[in-house]
């Protein structure tokens, strides 16, 4: 079956250091979904791409974050620097593109720890 | 905000019970998604009821929604130990295409 893939699951870093992380979708999928979750609370979006243009990145901390999906395929997600505040779960999630009826399919998530 | 809103934030019941979780939301809606989460895990979808069905059942999962009232429910019914997971709705805005917006969820702990 079709899986989200997400790399790294964890990863610990200092603050003021960059980190990246990377989501391949579900092949065919045109739209991916950044989320991030703090513990306790419910999946936040960061970034929506339809195919490799940003619908939504209205919650994106633009001074430190940056979002790309060049092809319209995979995307990477960035921090820098990265703080303290920025522990938590980043999520990814793919759907197909038509009418929002669609279920989103979710990758197993990195963890980061800022220390 | 759009976001939704669980009831309860935590539920403990033991096995072969059933579970109710609430959803409340603010705006109109074109569908709201039910999923759950593993501890430390990707969310996974449970089921989608659309602004124009009252009832959607799915195994041992009833749905529910009033838009009067704009609030869902989820019932789990003759739960597991394997139920154990938190639960979160998700409202997909009507104009805003592929949008989802995600309450805090509910956790919920089976005792077998």
């Amino acid at each position: 079956e079709a899986e989200v893939a997400q790399s790294p699951r964890y990863k610990i870093t200092e603050k003021s250091q960059a980190v990246a992380f990377w989501c391949d979708p579900i092949s065919g999928h045109a739209t991916l979904y950044w989320y991030r979750q703090i513990l306790g609370q419910g999946p936040e979006l960061l970034v929506q791409f339809q195919d490799e243009s940003v619908v939504d990145d209205s919650q994106l901390p633009k001074d430190r974050f940056s979002a790309e999906r060049l092809k319209g395929v995979d995307s990477t997600l960035k921090i820098q620097p990265a703080e303290l505040g920025d522990s938590a779960m980043y999520l990814c999630a793919s759907s197909s593109s038509g009418p929002s009826y669609n279920e989103q399919f979710f990758g197993p998530g990195t963890r980061l720890t800022v220390l | 905000s759009q976001q939704g809103e669980e009831d309860p934030q935590a539920l403990s019941i033991q096995e072969g019970e059933n579970a109710t979780m609430n959803c409340s939301y603010k705006t109109s809606i074109n569908n709201l998604q039910w999923y759950r989460q593993n501890s430390g895990r990707g969310l996974v979808h449970l089921i989608l009821i659309r602004s124009n069905e009252r009832e959607k059942h799915s195994g041992r999962l009833r749905v529910t929604l009033d838009t009067s009232k704009k609030s869902s429910s989820l019932l789990i019914t003759a739960s597991r130990a394997a139920d154990t997971a938190s639960y979160f709705c998700a409202t997909v805005a009507r104009g805003n295409f592929n949008k989802f917006y995600f309450g805090s969820g509910t956790k919920l702990n089976v005792k077998p």
